[in-house]
C-alpha cells in the first residue's frame, strides 16, 4: 500500500536557526497536506499543495511540492519557541480524494530558547 | 461553535475491561475517523466511516470496534482483545467541501 515517509524523526535547534522536514511518498500524489501538532494537542491543518513544483509561504514557513508530486518539504526560517511541535505530512489514498489520508510519522521539532 | 468533541480527556481502565471513547461532531461532516497515536509512530488509522451505518477497518482495527448510528457520533470501543491499548486516541472528521481533516482534542487512555 501507499507509504508516506518523513525525515528526520526528531530535530532540535537553537532559536533563530532554520529547520526543514522532508516528506516522500511511494506513489504520486494528487495533493499533499501539512499538519502541526503542539505538545499535548491535536493535529491542526496548515496547508495543502496541489500543483507540481508549487511553493507556498505562510510567514516564516515555506512549503514546497516536488515536480514529480512524490515529495514535499516544510522549511521554517528563524525558528521561534512557538514553532515547537510535531509536523506531519499527509497524502490522499488512491483516487485523489482527501476522504482517506495516509500520514507520515511526523518530525518532532524542539527549540532551545 | 462548530467542532469535534472527545470525552473524556484522560481515561484510566483496568486490564481486561472494555472501554468506549466518545466522539461527537457538529460540522455536518459525512466522514469520521479514529486514529491511534503512539510516540514516534505518527497517526495510525483504526476505523473510518463515510456514511451513517457504514464503516471500514483501517490499518490497525484488531481489538477495536465502532458504530455509526448517527451522523454526529462515532464512538470507539477498545476491547480487552487489544493487546496494548494505552495510547492517545484522536477522532477526526472530513467534509467534501473541505480539503483537510478536522481533529478533536483526543483522549489519552491508560490501561493499568
Amino acid at each position: 500500500g501507499q507509504q508516506v515517509m518523513q525525515i528526520p524523526q526528531y530535530q532540535h535547534v537553537q532559536e533563530g536557526e532554520d529547520f526543514t522536514t522532508y516528506c516522500n511518498s511511494s506513489t504520486t500524489l494528487s495533493n499533499i497536506q501539512w499538519y502541526k501538532q503542539r505538545p499535548g494537542g491535536h493535529p491542526v491543518f496548515l496547508i495543502q499543495l496541489v500543483k507540481s513544483g508549487e511553493v507556498k509561504k505562510q510567514k516564516r514557513l515555506t512549503f514546497q511540492f516536488g515536480e514529480a508530486k512524490k515529495n514535499s518539504s516544510l522549511h521554517i526560517t528563524a525558528t521561534q519557541t512557538t514553532d515547537v511541535g510535531t509536523y506531519f505530512c499527509a497524502g490522499p489514498n488512491s483516487g485523489g480524494s482527501n476522504y482517506k489520508l495516509t500520514f507520515g510519522k511526523g518530525t518532532l521539532l524542539t527549540v532551545n530558547p | 461553535d462548530g467542532g469535534i468533541t472527545q470525552s473524556p480527556k484522560y481515561l484510566f481502565r483496568k486490564e481486561g475491561q472494555n472501554v468506549t471513547l466518545s466522539c461527537e461532531q457538529n460540522l455536518n461532516h459525512d466522514a469520521m475517523y479514529w486514529y491511534r497515536q503512539d510516540p514516534g509512530q505518527g497517526l495510525r488509522l483504526i476505523y473510518y466511516s463515510q456514511i451513517v451505518n457504514d464503516f471500514q477497518k483501517g490499518d490497525i482495527a484488531e481489538g477495536y470496534s465502532v458504530s455509526r448510528e448517527k451522523k454526529e457520533s462515532f464512538p470507539l470501543t477498545v476491547t480487552s482483545a487489544q493487546k496494548n491499548p494505552t495510547a492517545f486516541y484522536l477522532c477526526a472528521s472530513w467534509g467534501s467541501s473541505y480539503n483537510e481533516q478536522f481533529f478533536g482534542p483526543g483522549t489519552r487512555l491508560t490501561v493499568l
